[in-house]
Parts: structure tokens; sequence; C-alpha cells
């Protein structure tokens, strides 16, 4: 079993959407959350970056984290074309500084 | 803020060359980490450096790939005898590493690797 899972998708959306897109984890000493965007052939792009269980807002940007569930999710609000682009959430354990763990990606694409 | 730096951003090499990468970090910043990424997959930790000292290698670092960070800045990867195999996008990321504070890690634009 994979330390972190993500829903590949694809995700499609049209243009205003509200898009969901979650993880699931196992490990539960993850402590410190994150999403990357990742266009097509680049590297990623930090968007939200959490701290154990609660909501964390940034513009149209919402990262969520349940630790009972094991569950993460980062909601985007008034979806645009410009946010098509792959998802990753990553994870940290709070005792050790070095090895992220990321999950496979979503891809997602907003339709005009 | 120039960000992390990579280069080459493009690399085709014929199976059994050898290859290095370079990586220049964010300044400031002690931490300096590759990963690998193939298509429809998430980035794999290969290993690590916390200033000079390379902390932790994964098991996915044959005894191909070396890595190295002299006096703590830049950092090159190199992969000997390619393989197919290692057809990869490798990726460079940084990070200011405050103890029980936690980090996160700021990436590069990655260096492609096609072995034909």
């Amino acid at each position: 079993q994979k330390e972190v899972e993500q829903d590949p998708g694809p995700l499609s959306v049209p243009e205003g959407a509200i898009v969901s897109l979650n993880c699931t984890y196992s490990n539960s000493a993850f402590q410190y959350f994150m999403w990357y965007r990742q266009y097509s052939r680049k590297g990623p792009e930090l968007l939200m970056y959490t701290y154990s269980s609660g909501n964390k807002e940034d513009g149209r940007f919402t990262a969520q984290v349940d630790k009972s569930s094991k569950y993460i999710s980062l909601f985007i609000r008034d979806s645009q074309p410009s946010d098509s682009a792959t998802y990753l959430c990553a994870m940290i354990r709070y005792y050790t500084g070095n090895q992220f763990y990321f999950g496979t990606g979503t891809s997602l694409t907003v339709i005009p | 803020d120039t960000g992390v730096s990579q280069n080459p951003r493009h690399k085709i090499t014929k199976r059994g060359q050898n290859v290095t990468f370079r990586c220049d970090p964010i300044s400031e910043h002690n931490r300096l980490y590759w990963y690998r990424q193939t298509l429809g997959q998430g980035p794999e930790f290969l290993t690590y450096f916390q200033n000079e000292a390379q902390l932790e290698k994964s098991r996915l670092l044959s005894d191909r790939f070396s890595a190295e960070r002299p006096k703590g800045s830049f950092s090159t990867l190199e992969i000997q005898r390619t393989e197919q195999g290692d057809s990869a996008m490798y990726l460079c990321a940084s990070s200011f590493y405050r103890g029980r504070s936690g980090n996160t890690i700021y990436f590069g634009e990655g260096s492609w690797l096609t072995v034909v």
C-alpha cells in the first residue's frame, strides 16, 4: 500500500465550477501537508502549505486537513482555464525533515 | 528571487553514456533535494543534502547515480552508464530547514532525460 493515495483523474469541469481534489494517507505521523500545481513539462509549484488539522484559505484555494480520517482536500472556487494542470498532494512527518511523500497527482482540465 | 535553477533542461543521450545535471538552489536555502518523476507519477525521492552533507539516499539511487554538493551551494547529479529506464524528469528542490517547525520545498523546472 502506498503511503499517499490520490485519484489520478482526469477531472474535467466547466469554467466557474468548484473543484475538489483529495488525497488519503496511511501514516498518522504526517503533520505537514502541501499542495503543488504542475503544468505540463514543468516543475511543481507550491500552492498551499498547512500544518495539522483544519482549513487554510488563500484566494480561490482552500486546503483542508482531517487527520482523524487521514484525508486532505484542496478546493478551487471559480475555476479558470489557467487552473488546468496536475495537482499533487505532499506530506511530511514531524520528526523527520527530509522525505516528502507525494501523491501521483490529479489531472484537471477547466473547460472555457 | 531567482528560484531553483536546473540545467540542462533537456538531455538526449545514448544508452551507456554518462550524463550530469546541475542544480542551483535558492541562495539562502540549506537543504537541497533530488527527485525523479516519470509520466503519471508523483516525484520520488532520490537524495538530499543539508549544506554539503549528503544525509540520505533512497534505494532508488543505484550505484550508477552519484550526487554531490561541494561547499553547500550548487549540486550535481551524475548518472553513469545510462539505461533506458533512467528516462525521466529529474527535479531539484531546496528548502530552508527550520528544525521542529517543519519546512517546505521549492522545485526547479526539472531536467528531462531521454535515453535512446
